[in-house]
């Protein structure tokens, strides 16, 4: 089985500033990585994923993740952010093969504050 | 491309009714989908995985007899809450896997709102 912690329920921030989401995640078998985000009454949006490769992953809208297999972690990272950025990211992941469905962390209310 | 819609985006039924809300993919084949549920500011949960022409696989805690899933094509799947209860009321969403796809990618509905009352 899996797990995935999202350690900020919210975390506010200065517009145009940078911004860190952080996902920790167990697991007994390697895993597929996600970030996704939900605008309000929305249904999800992948941001990116790490499958194998390069541990540094570039997403949509600016956004990028590193794994780090070691610490079990793929923190989300923005260097800039914007009014529009202001939705929840969730974390997931799904073992390798992709037959299982996702695992979620219970999100991060990202803030924009202008 | 990968666009996955589901009908109806919200529904308020009568306790003890039940209901079926449609989730398709729409410009690609799914040989799976998966439906989830998410209670008002928390995540998402998985309920079942549905396997076209096969009967679903339930997560644990979830009752196949009240969440009834059927996969009968390769572009539609149906979850129906039977007697459904105001906790039911809750954001369901659906997720399709595109057939042949080996990264596992599953692309989302805009889910759908359920208010018993």
């Amino acid at each position: 089985a899996q797990s995935v912690t999202q350690l900020d329920s919210q975390v506010p921030v200065f517009e145009e500033a940078p911004v860190e989401l952080r996902c920790n995640y167990s697991s007994s078998v390697s895993v597929y990585l996600f970030w996704y985000v939900q605008y309000p009454n929305q249904g999800l949006q992948l941001l990116l994923k790490y499958l194998s490769g390069s541990t540094l992953v570039k997403g949509i809208n600016g956004f990028e993740a590193e794994f780090n297999k070691s610490q079990t972690s793929f923190h989300l990272r923005k260097p800039s952010v914007h009014i529009s950025d202001t939705a929840e990211y969730f974390c997931a992941v799904t073992p390798l093969g992709g037959a299982d469905g996702l695992t979620f962390g219970k999100g991060t209310h990202l803030i924009i504050q202008p | 491309g990968a666009v996955v819609s589901q009908h109806p985006s919200w529904v308020i039924c009568k306790s003890g009714t039940s209901v079926k809300i449609e989730c398709r993919s729409l410009d690609f084949q799914a040989t799976t989908m998966f439906w989830y549920r998410q209670f008002p500011k928390q995540s998402l949960m998985l309920m079942a995985t549905s396997n076209e022409g096969s009967k679903a696989t339930y997560e644990q805690g979830v009752e196949k007899d009240k969440f009834l899933i059927n996969h009968a094509s390769l572009t539609l799947s149906t979850l129906t809450v039977t007697s459904a209860h105001p906790e039911d009321s809750s954001f369901y969403i659906c997720s399709a896997k595109a057939s042949g796809q080996g990264a596992s990618e599953q692309y989302f509905g805009p889910g759908t709102r359920l208010t018993v009352t």
